[in-house]
């Protein structure tokens, strides 16, 4: 039973450029997570996501951030024109489509180092 | 401001001691989850709690979840350095969880 899938595990980036993340969630998992974490911090939520749909973008900057959950391949975070206070590692989340608490279970990829040069 | 507060922030004991790490909040939760994240990795989840007054125990890691679901512990009985890492508690309702910023446990040998 694989798990969460992201790729790349390190990406490094100009400034200026596009930054592509990609989330491949647990099977069955209909429900992407995606965070930001700082070195020494914790886990900062950016967005939530089903398949099609944004549900909550609260702590995902208005600009240059994007994020998307096509119907059919992964969950893809996207970063334009990248600046160097965008480095951080991001991690991708995933939980069960489920009406008891386990739905509220997120497993975790291993995330993204993003490096903005 | 942090939905939720975890203390101590930093706790570096020796191998062998025992440790109680913190999860407080004033908003109520349906299920708190415990990860463990180590670095250049993805946090673990260690356990979920539903249910108040609920006490879990793995292996050596004992975990209560607070009568009123506000809060939560992690007691950890003769630490071992192989317990390193980042300790993050999730509090959670429907699809909705928030983080705390961690306390980074440092055991030394």
């Amino acid at each position: 039973n694989a798990g969460v899938m992201q790729n790349p595990r390190h990406l490094v980036r100009r400034r200026g450029q596009e930054a592509r993340l990609r989330c491949s969630p647990m099977k069955g998992h209909s429900h992407v997570y995606w965070y930001r974490q700082l070195p020494e911090e914790g886990l900062k939520f950016m967005v939530y996501l089903q398949k099609e749909n944004i549900i909550d973008e609260s702590g995902m900057p208005k600009e240059r951030f994007s994020a998307e959950f096509p119907k059919e391949g992964p969950s893809i975070l996207r970063i334009q024109q990248v600046v160097r206070g965008d480095s951080a590692a991001y991690f991708c989340a995933s939980s069960l489509r489920d009406r008891g608490p386990a739905k509220n279970i997120q497993y975790f990829g291993a995330g993204t180092r993003l490096s903005v040069l | 401001t942090q939905l939720l507060e975890q203390s101590p922030q930093f706790l570096s004991i020796q191998e062998g001691e025992n440790l109680t790490v913190y999860c407080n909040s004033s908003s109520v939760f349906s299920s708190l989850q415990w990860y463990r994240q180590e670095p250049g990795e993805g946090p673990v989840l260690l356990v979920t709690v539903v249910t108040g007054g609920e006490v879990k125990k793995l292996k050596r890691l004992t975990f209560q979840f607070g009568d009123a679901r506000k809060d939560s512990s992690l007691h950890i009985t003769a630490a071992q350095t192989g317990d390193t890492g980042l300790y993050l508690c999730a509090g959670a309702n429907n699809n909705d969880m928030r983080f705390g910023a961690g306390t980074r446990l440092t055991v030394k040998p």
